[in-house]
Protein backbone atom coordinates (compact mmCIF):
# COMPACT_ATOMS: atom_id res chain seq x y z
CA UNK A 1 0.00 0.00 0.00
CA UNK A 2 1.01 3.29 -0.70
CA UNK A 3 1.69 5.84 2.59
CA UNK A 4 4.00 8.41 1.11
CA UNK A 5 3.47 11.29 -0.97
CA UNK A 6 5.73 13.17 -3.05
CA UNK A 7 6.63 16.76 -3.95
CA UNK A 8 6.61 17.67 -6.74
CA UNK A 9 5.58 15.17 -8.89
CA UNK A 10 8.19 16.50 -11.38
CA UNK A 11 11.03 18.72 -11.77
CA UNK A 12 12.77 19.87 -14.27
CA UNK A 13 16.48 21.56 -13.95
CA UNK A 14 19.70 22.65 -15.64
CA UNK A 15 22.85 20.38 -15.14
CA UNK A 16 24.27 21.64 -12.26
CA UNK A 17 21.68 22.85 -10.32
CA UNK A 18 20.26 21.44 -7.16
CA UNK A 19 16.85 19.09 -6.93
CA UNK A 20 15.18 18.84 -3.69
CA UNK A 21 12.16 16.64 -3.76
CA UNK A 22 9.94 15.95 -0.78
CA UNK A 23 8.30 12.98 0.84
CA UNK A 24 5.44 12.74 3.69
CA UNK A 25 3.97 10.19 5.64
CA UNK A 26 1.37 8.87 7.94
CA UNK A 27 2.60 6.26 10.28
CA UNK A 28 5.38 5.78 12.64
CA UNK A 29 8.49 4.54 10.52
CA UNK A 30 11.71 2.09 11.43
CA UNK A 31 13.09 4.16 8.82
CA UNK A 32 13.20 5.77 5.12
CA UNK A 33 14.81 4.73 1.94
CA UNK A 34 15.21 6.52 -1.08
CA UNK A 35 15.82 4.43 -4.73
CA UNK A 36 16.47 5.95 -8.24
CA UNK A 37 14.42 4.11 -10.94
CA UNK A 38 15.83 4.87 -14.81
CA UNK A 39 13.50 4.85 -17.56
CA UNK A 40 12.01 1.02 -17.40
CA UNK A 41 14.68 -0.31 -15.49
CA UNK A 42 15.01 -1.65 -11.63
CA UNK A 43 15.00 0.34 -8.49
CA UNK A 44 18.49 1.43 -7.11
CA UNK A 45 18.67 2.12 -3.28
CA UNK A 46 20.57 4.96 -3.00
CA UNK A 47 20.22 5.93 0.90
CA UNK A 48 18.47 5.17 4.25
CA UNK A 49 18.08 6.98 6.95
CA UNK A 50 16.88 5.75 10.62
CA UNK A 51 14.26 7.19 12.68
CA UNK A 52 16.96 8.36 15.42
CA UNK A 53 18.68 10.20 12.44
CA UNK A 54 17.76 13.63 11.27
CA UNK A 55 20.57 14.08 8.31
CA UNK A 56 22.56 11.74 5.88
CA UNK A 57 24.92 12.07 3.31
CA UNK A 58 26.16 10.15 0.15
CA UNK A 59 28.15 11.89 -2.26
CA UNK A 60 26.01 14.26 -3.76
CA UNK A 61 23.09 13.24 -1.75
CA UNK A 62 21.65 14.72 1.33
CA UNK A 63 18.74 12.87 3.07
CA UNK A 64 17.03 14.47 6.02
CA UNK A 65 14.23 13.72 8.11
CA UNK A 66 12.04 15.22 10.44
CA UNK A 67 9.36 12.22 12.24
CA UNK A 68 7.63 15.11 14.22
CA UNK A 69 6.43 16.04 10.78
CA UNK A 70 6.45 12.81 8.89
CA UNK A 71 8.45 13.98 6.77
CA UNK A 72 11.70 13.60 4.18
CA UNK A 73 13.98 15.37 1.74
CA UNK A 74 16.60 14.33 -0.81
CA UNK A 75 18.83 17.17 -2.28
CA UNK A 76 20.55 16.52 -5.15
CA UNK A 77 23.29 18.80 -5.82
CA UNK A 78 25.23 19.66 -8.74
CA UNK A 79 22.96 17.57 -11.09
CA UNK A 80 24.22 15.66 -13.93
CA UNK A 81 22.57 14.14 -16.95
CA UNK A 82 22.66 11.27 -15.42
CA UNK A 83 20.39 11.98 -12.66
CA UNK A 84 17.65 11.97 -14.79
CA UNK A 85 15.54 9.52 -13.33
CA UNK A 86 12.46 9.01 -10.79
CA UNK A 87 12.60 9.17 -7.17
CA UNK A 88 10.92 6.74 -5.32
CA UNK A 89 10.47 7.60 -1.39
CA UNK A 90 9.97 4.40 0.64
CA UNK A 91 8.43 3.77 4.15
CA UNK A 92 9.87 0.63 6.80
CA UNK A 93 7.05 0.75 9.39
CA UNK A 94 7.55 -1.26 12.41
CA UNK A 95 4.70 -3.28 12.56
CA UNK A 96 4.60 -4.42 9.12
CA UNK A 97 7.37 -6.99 8.42
CA UNK A 98 8.50 -6.77 4.67
CA UNK A 99 6.39 -4.51 3.89
CA UNK A 100 7.65 -1.06 2.60
CA UNK A 101 5.61 1.49 1.01
CA UNK A 102 6.70 3.51 -1.68
CA UNK A 103 5.81 7.28 -2.36
CA UNK A 104 4.56 7.69 -5.89
CA UNK A 105 7.65 9.10 -6.85
CA UNK A 106 9.11 12.16 -8.64
CA UNK A 107 10.23 12.74 -12.00
CA UNK A 108 13.62 14.21 -12.44
CA UNK A 109 14.70 15.84 -15.82
CA UNK A 110 17.99 16.90 -16.00
CA UNK A 111 18.74 19.34 -19.22
CA UNK A 112 22.08 19.80 -20.76
CA UNK B 1 28.46 -9.99 -5.88
CA UNK B 2 26.06 -7.79 -5.30
CA UNK B 3 22.98 -7.93 -7.65
CA UNK B 4 19.74 -9.57 -8.10
CA UNK B 5 19.99 -10.74 -11.64
CA UNK B 6 16.49 -11.39 -13.45
CA UNK B 7 15.52 -13.27 -16.81
CA UNK B 8 14.13 -12.61 -19.36
CA UNK B 9 14.49 -8.59 -19.93
CA UNK B 10 11.11 -8.91 -21.89
CA UNK B 11 8.45 -11.30 -22.47
CA UNK B 12 5.60 -11.03 -24.73
CA UNK B 13 3.03 -14.23 -24.08
CA UNK B 14 -0.37 -15.11 -25.21
CA UNK B 15 -3.61 -15.07 -22.61
CA UNK B 16 -3.48 -18.89 -23.23
CA UNK B 17 0.44 -19.15 -22.70
CA UNK B 18 2.21 -20.41 -19.60
CA UNK B 19 6.00 -18.74 -18.88
CA UNK B 20 8.08 -18.26 -15.99
CA UNK B 21 9.83 -15.06 -14.74
CA UNK B 22 13.51 -16.44 -12.93
CA UNK B 23 15.56 -14.10 -10.37
CA UNK B 24 18.79 -15.15 -8.51
CA UNK B 25 20.70 -13.27 -6.07
CA UNK B 26 24.01 -14.61 -4.02
CA UNK B 27 24.16 -12.27 -1.43
CA UNK B 28 22.78 -14.70 1.44
CA UNK B 29 19.94 -12.76 1.46
CA UNK B 30 16.66 -14.65 3.50
CA UNK B 31 14.06 -12.43 2.02
CA UNK B 32 13.04 -12.64 -1.73
CA UNK B 33 10.24 -10.54 -2.88
CA UNK B 34 8.33 -10.27 -6.13
CA UNK B 35 6.85 -6.85 -6.91
CA UNK B 36 4.65 -5.38 -9.86
CA UNK B 37 4.95 -2.01 -11.36
CA UNK B 38 2.42 -0.34 -13.95
CA UNK B 39 4.06 2.72 -16.11
CA UNK B 40 4.76 5.70 -13.85
CA UNK B 41 3.34 4.04 -10.66
CA UNK B 42 5.42 3.19 -7.52
CA UNK B 43 6.07 -0.54 -7.02
CA UNK B 44 3.44 -2.52 -5.54
CA UNK B 45 4.02 -5.81 -3.48
CA UNK B 46 2.88 -8.83 -5.06
CA UNK B 47 4.98 -12.01 -2.71
CA UNK B 48 7.46 -12.59 0.02
CA UNK B 49 9.10 -15.39 0.80
CA UNK B 50 11.53 -15.75 3.62
CA UNK B 51 14.00 -18.81 4.64
CA UNK B 52 12.11 -20.21 1.30
CA UNK B 53 8.55 -20.19 3.07
CA UNK B 54 5.82 -17.94 1.35
CA UNK B 55 5.56 -14.89 4.33
CA UNK B 56 3.10 -12.99 2.55
CA UNK B 57 0.60 -12.94 -0.59
CA UNK B 58 -0.85 -9.54 -0.80
CA UNK B 59 -4.11 -11.41 -2.92
CA UNK B 60 -2.36 -11.71 -6.09
CA UNK B 61 -4.87 -14.03 -8.23
CA UNK B 62 -3.63 -17.58 -9.07
CA UNK B 63 -2.87 -17.08 -12.45
CA UNK B 64 0.29 -15.89 -10.61
CA UNK B 65 2.41 -18.71 -8.82
CA UNK B 66 5.14 -18.26 -7.24
CA UNK B 67 8.09 -20.55 -6.60
CA UNK B 68 11.09 -20.41 -4.30
CA UNK B 69 13.30 -23.34 -5.39
CA UNK B 70 16.20 -22.46 -2.99
CA UNK B 71 17.50 -19.45 -0.61
CA UNK B 72 18.91 -18.25 -4.24
CA UNK B 73 16.55 -18.35 -6.92
CA UNK B 74 12.86 -17.53 -7.14
CA UNK B 75 10.53 -18.00 -9.78
CA UNK B 76 6.87 -16.76 -10.83
CA UNK B 77 4.79 -18.93 -13.09
CA UNK B 78 2.24 -17.40 -15.59
CA UNK B 79 -0.76 -18.87 -16.65
CA UNK B 80 -3.77 -17.60 -18.40
CA UNK B 81 -2.94 -13.64 -18.23
CA UNK B 82 -4.68 -10.87 -19.05
CA UNK B 83 -3.64 -8.26 -21.02
CA UNK B 84 -3.85 -5.75 -17.69
CA UNK B 85 -1.26 -7.68 -16.44
CA UNK B 86 0.92 -6.01 -18.61
CA UNK B 87 3.87 -4.54 -16.45
CA UNK B 88 7.29 -4.74 -15.18
CA UNK B 89 7.75 -7.25 -12.94
CA UNK B 90 10.45 -6.68 -10.04
CA UNK B 91 12.43 -9.37 -8.18
CA UNK B 92 14.17 -7.75 -4.97
CA UNK B 93 15.91 -9.24 -2.01
CA UNK B 94 16.65 -8.18 1.76
CA UNK B 95 19.17 -9.47 4.58
CA UNK B 96 16.24 -10.18 7.42
CA UNK B 97 12.98 -8.11 7.52
CA UNK B 98 14.32 -5.54 4.72
CA UNK B 99 15.42 -3.15 8.19
CA UNK B 100 18.54 -2.15 6.11
CA UNK B 101 17.27 -1.52 2.52
CA UNK B 102 16.44 -3.91 -0.38
CA UNK B 103 18.34 -4.91 -3.92
CA UNK B 104 16.19 -4.75 -6.86
CA UNK B 105 16.75 -6.83 -10.12
CA UNK B 106 16.76 -4.66 -13.44
CA UNK B 107 13.00 -6.11 -14.06
CA UNK B 108 11.06 -8.08 -17.02
CA UNK B 109 9.08 -6.63 -18.72
CA UNK B 110 6.01 -8.31 -19.26
CA UNK B 111 3.20 -7.79 -22.38
CA UNK B 112 0.71 -10.21 -22.56
CA UNK B 113 -1.42 -9.77 -25.75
Amino acid sequence: SQQGEEDPQALSIQEGENATMNCSYKTSINNLQWYRQNSGRGLVHLILIRSNEREKHSGRLRVTLDTSKKSSSLLITASRAADTASYFCATDPPSRDYKLSFGAGTTVTVRA
Amino acid sequence: DTEVTQTPKHLVMGMTNKKSLKCEQHMGHRAMYWYKQKAKKPPELMFVYSYEKLSINESVPSRFSPECPNSSLLNLHLHALQPEDSALYLCASSQGKGRDGYTFGSGTRLTVV
